[in-house]
């Protein structure tokens, strides 16, 4: 079945410092990807998106490239602040049926000043 | 703005209680689900519903019930709650169909159970 695979965290950081979390998915046809973002004490929300092979999601300063040669998702940021800190979750959701999304089991992001 | 509201931030009950854990939306989406967040774990599926008296039992069923009267509405039942359902409650919504199929999340219900 389908299915995500993240960097282990927690991944720890200090303030500017550039950010990779990995991300490698599992699916049938080429999928939606997604990236979530869960800030402390918060439920999550959607931090970024790429609908098609080669696009590039983005949004506050973080990218994610669809890379169906290597069916990767990576997230990026050039200069992380203390306030990134927060658990990141990257997701696949089904080409077809009820919208299950699956996600990968999170990677904690610590910034220190 | 999409809005996903759960009725209590924080909750402690013991064991064997029943517990009621709600959740509204206001932007008329079809999909509604339950998941609980464990560390190590990531985010589980309990059950979804994809229209009113509808429901799907999702990756961890088992001590779970839903129901969903209203479209708008979708409850997660603990019949009898027990201490390894001590865990972070999210429900989250969705429209049935788009391109994007994002879903929306309330902030979460923590539950201990004594």
């Amino acid at each position: 079945g389908d299915s995500v695979t993240q960097m282990e965290g927690p991944v720890t950081l200090s303030e500017e410092a550039f950010l990779t979390i990995n991300c490698t998915y599992t699916a049938t046809g080429y999928p939606s990807l997604f990236w979530y973002v869960q800030y402390p004490g918060e439920g999550l929300q959607l931090l970024l998106k790429a609908t098609k092979a080669d696009d590039k999601g983005s949004n506050k300063g973080f990218e994610a490239t669809y890379r169906k040669e290597t069916t990767s998702f990576h997230l990026e940021k050039g200069s992380v602040q203390v306030s990134d800190s927060a658990v990141y979750f990257c997701a696949l959701p089904p080409r077809t049926g009820f919208q299950k999304l699956v996600f990968g089991t999170g990677t904690r992001l610590l910034v220190s000043p | 703005d999409v809005k996903v509201t759960q009725s209590s931030r924080y909750l402690v009950k013991r064991t064997g209680e029943k517990v009621f854990l709600e959740c509204v939306q206001d932007m008329d989406h079809e999909n509604m689900f339950w998941y609980r967040q464990d560390p190590g774990l990531g985010l589980r599926l309990i059950y979804f519903s994809y229209d009113v008296k509808m429901k799907e039992k999702g990756d961890i069923p088992e001590g779970y019930s839903v129901s969903r009267e209203k479209k708008e509405r979708f409850s997660l039942i603990l019949e009898s709650a027990s201490t390894n359902q001590t865990s972070m409650y999210l429900c989250a919504s969705s429209w049935a169909s788009g391109v994007s199929r994002e879903l929306f999340f309330g902030e979460g219900s923590r539950l201990t159970v004594l």
